[in-house]
């Protein structure tokens, strides 16, 4: 199993509404992220966990609040979201801690709307 | 800081000609160098990467990318375009003495294959 499963692929929410992004893998994989990326742009490195512990967290708005319960789940919690919060959220996970030569495998993402 | 910059942000080349896509990056030390492609609707896919060794690094679907340091360049090739290669490509660094995979994307260069 070489995949990394985002659930739900599409979200509509309000900006007052709570919700979570979740990402899974069973590669064994140590080290997990999450990115932001908008329309026609590159990915946005939002966090970075390694061996389940916040590693990273670069400058993200409160609102986004990142979960790792295991080494195989990853959350993304939302809450009172922005219109400009509307992207792709990608989550991608590599084999060992970082170390700045991993190969990320990164899932199909969930396509977040706020309205 | 390291930065990366992709040239054109549009190519368009006909099926079974050479593809070309540039890259330059910016960095105090040789860093790690990766493109990654992104097919419509999906998640981000490593094609090759260039750590240390070998300066011309082969990956998957045909393509391949050679290091040059006095150029600060890694340009991808293939040598024939198919129609299944038109996606996204995004050329990427990181710096291996930050001690985590923090990768910096370039802007995109989108790939369309005429027939």
């Amino acid at each position: 199993d070489t995949e990394v499963t985002q659930t739900p692929k599409h979200l509509v929410m309000g900006m007052t509404n709570k919700k979570s992004l979740k990402c899974e893998q069973h590669m064994g994989h140590r080290a997990m992220y999450w990115y932001k990326q908008k329309a026609k742009k590159p990915p946005e490195l939002m966090f970075v966990y390694s061996y389940e512990k916040l590693s990273i967290n670069e400058s993200v708005p409160s609102r986004f609040s990142p979960e790792c319960p295991n080494s195989s789940l990853l959350n993304l919690h939302l809450h009172a979201l922005q219109p400009e919060d509307s992207a792709l959220y990608l989550c991608a996970s590599s084999q060992d801690p970082p170390g700045g030569r991993e190969k990320l495998f990164f899932g199909s993402g969930t396509q977040l709307s706020v309205l | 800081a390291q930065s990366v910059t992709q040239l054109g942000s549009h190519v368009s080349v006909s099926e079974g000609a050479l593809v070309l896509l540039r890259c330059n990056y910016s960095s105090s030390v040789p860093p790690y160098l990766f493109w990654y492609v992104q097919y419509p609707n999906q998640g981000l896919q490593l094609l090759l990467k260039y750590t240390t060794g070998a300066t011309l690094v082969k990956g998957i679907n045909g393509f391949e990318a050679e290091f040059k340091k006095s150029e600060t360049s890694f340009h991808l090739t293939k040598p024939s375009a198919h129609m299944s290669d038109a996606a996204e490509y995004f050329c990427a660094v990181s710096d291996p003495g930050q001690g985590a995979q923090k990768l910096v994307f370039g802007q995109g260069t989108r790939l369309t294959i005429n027939p």
